[in-house]
């Protein structure tokens, strides 16, 4: 069955360093990759959204990557801030219009 | 203007009584869904939802029942509650397509606390 996994462990950085967010995926091909922002009591926000002809997105500091061989999507926040504090979702689609969310990683950035 | 909104924001019941969250998305979507975020925080597909019409149902009891009224609207209504629904249940909304690539727009979600 397919399989979403995202660090599951809490990611601590210091502000300005770049985050590097991990999602792999197995048993799965798809043909995009979305990934979201949840803060705490809110829903997800998306961010991006990479198709899978596509090495690379960039929006201000955030640049997604796509690898087809090794089934991975790396998410990265350049110049962090405490304010990018939150968990960052990767989201394949999944069947009949829908995307099958991972876990999740949470990001905290300390001034 | 919220794009997407559910209502109530926080629940709190007793086990055995029945409950409604509504959901209204003024985003002209065609497609509405629910999510249950456990306290694992996994955000799962319950429902979904196009033109009123039921696409999905992802082995969720039957005492969940969506009803889709219009497709601007998705509510849900759960029959005897028990201590296990306990979650965070989002609405969200999405133009499917290739443009548009079910790109989500999520409520704000509704917190149930069955006691």
């Amino acid at each position: 069955s397919q399989k979403i996994e995202q660090n599951s462990e809490a990611l601590n950085i210091q502000e300005g360093k770049t985050a590097t967010l991990t999602c792999n995926y197995t048993n799965y091909s798809p043909a995009y990759l979305q990934w979201y922002r949840q803060d705490p009591g809110r829903g997800p926000v998306f961010l991006l959204l990479i198709r899978e002809n596509e090495k690379e997105k960039r929006k201000e500091r955030l640049k997604v990557t796509f690898d087809t061989t090794l089934k991975q999507s790396l998410f990265h926040i350049t110049a962090s801030q405490p304010a990018d504090s939150a968990t960052y979702l990767c989201a394949p689609p999944g069947g009949y219009s829908t995307l099958t969310f991972g876990k999740g990683t949470m990001l905290l950035v300390s001034p | 203007d919220t794009a997407v909104s559910q209502t109530p924001k926080y629940l709190v019941t007793q086990m055995g009584n029945d409950k409604s969250i509504k959901c209204e998305q003024n985003l002209g979507h065609d497609t509405m869904y629910w999510y249950k975020q456990d306290s694992k925080k996994f955000l799962k597909i319950m429902f979904s939802y196009n033109n009123k019409e039921l696409i999905i149902n992802e082995t969720v009891p039957n005492r969940f029942s969506p009803k889709s009224p219009d497709k601007a609207h998705l509510n849900l209504h759960i029959n005897s509650l028990e201590l296990g629904d306990s979650a965070v249940y989002f609405c969200a909304s999405s133009q499917p397509g290739e443009i548009a690539k079910n790109i989500q727009y999520f409520g704000a979600g509704t917190r149930l606390s069955v006691l």
